[in-house]
């Protein structure tokens, strides 16, 4: 099974800290994302990647950076969280090939204070 | 551009009603890939089901069962004989088979309530 994990699912955290996001898949998958998801606004890529080392913004992309060291490994980061960046995020994986769904993480949920 | 609209926001049921959840989207593609998740309360979407726009085929899987039509520009969802754990939010995507772009547009998403 693909397996797609998600380093807290809880987190708080001040307004001005740095926060790290990590999202870890097993399943050899190119492309991953990072989404926001918030009440009536359903999900919103924050960015993605479909290779290593490389990175493509999303529709809010602001407040926002991504590392992707490793295939398996792509981090969220908040350079200095606000309020506003409290919400829900999911991490995603694909293949670039089929089958083509995503497998999500089980999502973090940040309460920025 | 792709948009995916699903227009009910919100649908609460009781338990062994029969339910279908709307899915209308918009592309200029002419091959793509349609998808429904399931989102439930723990927060992890799971896949249920992907149709490519060359089959127009319903299916049918258990209580759960898919309507695409391509010239309505629709993949509608039935439950039948809803149950308390079908109560999740359920997103409908839209995503093109060629041309080099895979990132996938999701509706808003449909809440779900299925009161026993």
């Amino acid at each position: 099974d693909v397996k797609v994990t998600q380093s807290s699912r809880y987190l708080v955290k001040r307004t001005g800290e740095k926060v790290f996001l990590e999202c870890v898949q097993d399943m050899d998958h190119e492309n991953m994302f990072w989404y926001r998801q918030d009440p009536g606004l359903g999900l919103r890529l924050i960015y993605f990647s479909y290779d290593v080392k490389m990175k493509e913004k999303g529709d809010i992309p602001e407040g926002y950076s991504v590392s992707r060291e490793k295939k398996e490994r792509f981090s969220l980061i908040l350079e200095s969280a606000s309020t506003n960046q409290t919400s829900m995020y999911l991490c995603a994986s694909s293949p670039t090939g089929q089958p083509y769904e995503q497998y999500f993480g089980p999502g973090t949920r940040l309460t920025v204070t | 551009a792709q948009k995916v609209t699903q227009a009910q926001t919100e649908i609460s049921v009781v338990e062994k009603e029969d339910v279908t959840l709307d899915c209308v989207y918009e592309t200029r593609d002419t091959t793509y890939y349609l998808f429904w998740y399931k989102q439930p309360p723990s927060g992890e979407l799971v896949f249920l089901i992907r149709r490519n726009s060359f089959d127009e085929q319903n299916e049918i899987s258990g209580r759960y069962s898919w309507n695409f039509q391509k010239s309505t520009s629709s993949f509608n969802f039935t439950i039948t004989a809803s149950q308390v754990v079908d109560s999740a939010v359920y997103f409908c995507a839209l995503r093109p088979a060629s041309g080099g772009s895979y990132i996938p547009t999701f509706g808003r998403g449909t809440s779900l309530i299925v009161h026993p």
